[in-house]
């Protein structure tokens, strides 16, 4: 009964260092996704993913990357840390069809 | 983009009263979707409506669904402290490869005291 399992839920960076945050559902969901949550501005998509193999970018991609290599897998890469990337990242899943997405519990992420 | 204006930012009020949420848009979707958040945790989805003039009951929770699509509101009855929590609408994208993408309202801080 996990769900959508994100690691790790807390993070401190330095300017310019890399990571990577981890997704992983086990719900067979075509659908992944990655939004960041930033006070007041509610929750912005970076990437999707609507199957192994296949990724495209959101509305604020800049600055990330991302793969799926698997069904239930969906990592988001952080190259080159900026301040500008403080904050809350979640991860989803959903089928094509919905009715609505299962989120991860999130990574606080901050740089330094 | 597809903008979703959400109101009000904050609402606190006392155990019992009543209160609306309102969810706006200038574009159509195919679903307007509500979602519930607490502190340290990932959204969870309350309610999808997909007709436009939906109505759906969730217990003292009201949501309705805009004639054209556009709008939607979240209708909280005899409020309880249980309820306070910041509360998501998503409208869901139709058609072509936006298929299955939401685009998020700002949210709505709910505050109840007992």
């Amino acid at each position: 009964n996990a769900g959508v399992t994100q690691t790790p839920k807390f993070r401190i960076l330095k300017i310019g260092q890399s990571m990577t945050l981890q997704c992983a559902q086990d719900m067979n969901h075509n659908y992944m996704y990655w939004y960041r949550q930033d006070p007041g501005m509610g929750l912005k998509l970076i990437y999707y993913s609507v199957g192994a193999g296949i990724t495209d970018k959101g509305e604020v991609p800049n600055g990330y990357n991302v793969s799926r290599s698997t069904t239930e897998d969906f990592p988001l890469r952080l190259e080159l840390a900026a301040p500008s990337q403080t904050s809350v990242y979640f991860c989803a899943s959903s089928y094509p069809q919905g009715p609505g997405y299962t989120f991860g519990s999130g990574t606080r992420l901050t740089v330094v | 983009t597809q903008l979703l204006e959400q109101s009000p930012q904050f609402l606190s009020i006392q155990e019992g009263e009543n209160l609306t949420v309102y969810c706006n848009s200038s574009s159509v979707f195919s679903s307007l979707q509500w979602y519930r958040q607490e502190p340290g945790e990932g959204p969870v989805l309350l309610v999808t409506v997909v007709t436009g003039g939906e109505v759906k009951k969730l217990k003292r929770l009201t949501f309705q669904f805009g004639d054209a699509r556009k709008d939607s509101s979240l209708h909280i009855t005899a409020a309880q402290p249980g309820d306070t929590g910041l509360y998501l609408c998503a409208g869901a994208h139709a058609g072509g490869t936006s298929y299955g993408k939401l685009t998020f309202g700002q949210g709505t801080i709910l505050t109840v005291h007992p």
